[in-house]
């Protein structure tokens, strides 16, 4: 079975602060996905970064930085500088290698980023 | 390019009544996903196809729901009939064939129909 942790519930910054979202992931396959996704206020669920487990080196995308550790089962997420328009739902998710298809998603991190 | 589209956006109706979800995908995806967000449940899959066949139902509540994919460009979600149980936001989301055998390709969302059964 698969399990996505985001322990962050909610957390509050105030803008041009760095912010870090925590994902945790558990499964029993040695190839898998890992993704985030940004749902902002309006709803919409917005396709951030995808990542395989055979490359584990960390990206940057101007202000956003994902951090993967295959021996402590994370894929953190950093904003930097952050901003208003960074306030938003942010999820984690996992998908297999082979078998089903889903997304495993974790609950969601809400950030909210205060002017 | 457009991205996946659904429709409506909104649906407020009132239990016993039939439901009927949209989704247009993205031209030349071959793989379409049904999701439900709930704040109890989050995001978790109901259904995907893929090359318009229904592989994977097992998310899929119960009998009331219904899915179909009669072409590479159209898929619904049936709920009939509906009860306020099945409020929630229904996303769809779809995926290109992938480039390598078993190799996952990223999973595009639309932006969901909120829908609210009275």
């Amino acid at each position: 079975a698969q399990k996505v942790t985001q322990a962050q519930t909610e957390i509050s910054v105030v803008e041009k602060e760095d912010v870090t979202l925590d994902c945790v992931y558990e499964t029993r396959d040695t190839t898998y996905y890992l993704f985030w996704y940004k749902q902002p206020p309006s709803g919409e669920l917005v396709f951030l970064i995808r990542r395989n487990s055979f490359d584990e080196q960390n990206e940057i995308s101007g202000r956003y930085s994902w951090n993967f550790q295959k021996s402590t089962s994370s894929f953190n997420f950093t904003i930097t500088a952050s901003q208003v328009v960074d306030s938003a739902v942010y999820f984690c998710a996992l998908t297999q290698d082979t078998g089903r298809r889903a997304l495993t998603f974790g609950s969601g991190t809400r950030l909210q980023v205060q002017p | 390019d457009a991205g996946v589209i659904q429709s409506p956006r909104h649906e407020v109706t009132e239990m016993g009544q039939e439901v009927t979800l949209r989704c247009k995908p993205i031209s030349g995806h071959n793989s379409l996903f049904w999701y439900r967000q709930t704040m109890m449940r989050g995001l978790e899959l109901l259904i995907y196809f893929n090359n318009n066949v229904p592989i994977d139902d097992s998310g899929m509540p119960e009998d009331r729901f219904s899915a179909k994919m009669p072409n590479a460009s159209f898929s619904t979600l049936k709920i009939q009939p509906s009860e306020p149980r099945d409020s929630a936001v229904y996303f769809c989301a779809s995926s290109s064939r992938p480039r390598l055998a078993g190799v996952r390709e990223t999973q595009y969302f639309g932006p969901g129909t909120r829908l609210l059964v009275l």
